[in-house]
């Protein structure tokens, strides 16, 4: 079974700081990887996933993420906080069979200051 | 090229009364997922199915809850007798393959079911 954690729910910074948003997975197979973001009152849009390829991995919005599998990790971070990154984070891992099914962490609420 | 389509977007029932949400996947998609969003509480998985099948249900309370995607037609997640409980965004997601070949899912706007 895979699963995903997120640590604390709420992470606020300022416009133009850096954005880390941390995750880490367990999984008994080698995992796919996903970042999802959302903004209110809309469905999930996926900013990046990792499938065993190159471990950094660049998504939309300026967004990258690196796995470490000594760390068990795949944090995202982006250089430079922009006011329309605020929005809902999660963080996914799913297996890479055919009937795979995506777990969800409980997601980070980002917040940036002007 | 449209996306993932649910409906309704909104809605209210009465506790004891039936829900019924739909899903249109994407144009070429012939696999679904539905997940429930609660506050707090991320995105939890219910069911995967494929045309006509089932394939994984392990998220589903064992009553009251049902989910279908026949030959023609969108996929229905139905849920009897509803209870305060059920009250939670419900959100569909599709794919052409499984997830494991393809590696995305792409996700409707959801239903937000609110039980009085």
């Amino acid at each position: 079974a895979q699963s995903v954690t997120q640590l604390g729910s709420h992470v606020s910074v300022s416009e133009g700081a850096l954005v880390l948003l941390r995750c880490n997975y367990s999984s008994s197979v080698p995992p796919y990887l996903f970042w999802y973001v959302q903004y209110p009152n809309q469905g999930l849009q996926l900013l990046l996933k990792y499938t065993s390829a190159a471990t950094l991995v660049k998504g939309i919005n300026g967004f990258e993420a690196e796995f470490k599998k000594s760390e068990t990790s795949f944090h995202l971070t982006k250089p430079s906080a922009h006011m329309s990154d605020a929005a809902e984070y999660f963080c996914a891992v799913s297996g890479t069979g055919a009937n795979s099914k995506l777990t969800f962490g409980k997601g980070i609420t980002l917040s940036v200051r002007p | 090229n449209a996306g993932v389509m649910q409906n309704p977007r909104h809605l209210v029932r009465r506790r004891g009364q039936e829900a019924r949400l739909r899903c249109s996947p994407m144009k070429g998609h012939s696999h679904v997922y539905w997940y429930r969003q609660l506050p707090e509480e991320g995105l939890k998985f219910m069911v995967y199915l494929q045309k006509e099948n089932i394939i994984d249900e392990s998220g589903m309370p064992k009553e009251r809850f049902s989910a279908e995607f026949p030959k023609e037609g969108p996929s229905i997640l139905r849920i009897q007798q509803v209870v305060r409980g059920d009250s939670a965004a419900y959100f569909c997601a599709s794919s052409p393959g499984g997830l494991g070949n393809t590696g995305e899912l792409f996700f409707g706007e959801g239903s937000r079911l609110t039980v009085l």
